[in-house]
């Protein structure tokens, strides 16, 4: 168990729906971090937070959008569902001075 | 933008023999980490060992270490003694650590490694 929670675990949808994930960091850490997994695109960063604040983006589409909370946790919004868009979506956290990131259990979300 | 390639997509190892899996990558950067992280089947994400590059020193971890040739911009990792537990996706990981800019993980495509009884 690395600490961070991600909900829901399992999310099945239609096209053009919006969709909300959730994460909880480990205790302590204030970076953020979304990735997605994809048959065809591998493991992809998405977006980072640093204690509330967006840190730096990577390959996020404008129908995606991210935010941290004061108490640290972090949702990502996935609006305009394509089919394309089903994936294991991993949340991760990291303590800013040490580097290893570690991350949750995964959300697998299905659109159909 | 840095670029991480692993050019053994599946292995297979008897257990208890040795396996090192392959991992290079590309970048002008100096001061960087590299990290392997595990995938059983399970698809749980978990975080193997890491290596500075300003260290020379290879890291270990157990039966888990690593043969780190910053010139040649390589990272492989060796796992000794494989255990049926080992079987899962392997990924190589580079981050250039930024505070301004984000410390994304760039990762390669994965070897699958399936340790054989």
């Amino acid at each position: 168990d690395s600490g961070v929670t991600q909900t829901p675990k399992h999310l099945i949808t239609a096209t053009g729906q919006r969709v909300t994930l959730r994460c909880s960091p480990r205790s302590g850490d204030l970076s953020v971090y979304w990735y997605q997994q994809s048959l065809d695109q591998g493991l992809q960063f998405l977006i980072q937070y640093y204690n509330g604040e967006e840190r730096a983006k990577g390959n996020i589409l404008e129908r995606f959008s991210a935010q941290q909370f004061p108490d640290l946790h972090s949702e990502l919004n996935l609006s305009s569902l394509e089919l394309g868009d089903s994936a294991l979506y991993f949340c991760a956290s990291s303590v800013s001075s040490r580097y290893e990131q570690f991350f949750g259990p995964g959300t697998r979300l299905t659109v159909l | 933008a840095q670029t991480v390639t692993q050019s053994q997509p599946e292995m297979s190892v008897q257990e208890a023999e040795t396996v090192t899996l392959s991992c290079t990558y590309d970048t002008s950067e100096n001061n960087y980490y590299l990290f392997w992280y595990k995938q059983p089947p399970s698809r749980q994400m978990i975080l193997v060992i890491r290596q500075e590059a300003y260290k020379q020193q290879n890291a270990t971890e157990n039966r888990f270490s690593v043969n780190f040739q910053k010139a040649a911009k390589s990272f492989s990792l060796k796992i000794s003694d494989s255990q049926l537990g080992d079987t899962a996706m392997y990924f190589c990981a580079f981050m250039k650590p930024d505070n301004n800019a984000g410390n994304m993980l760039t990762f390669g495509g994965g070897t699958r490694l399936m340790v054989k009884p």
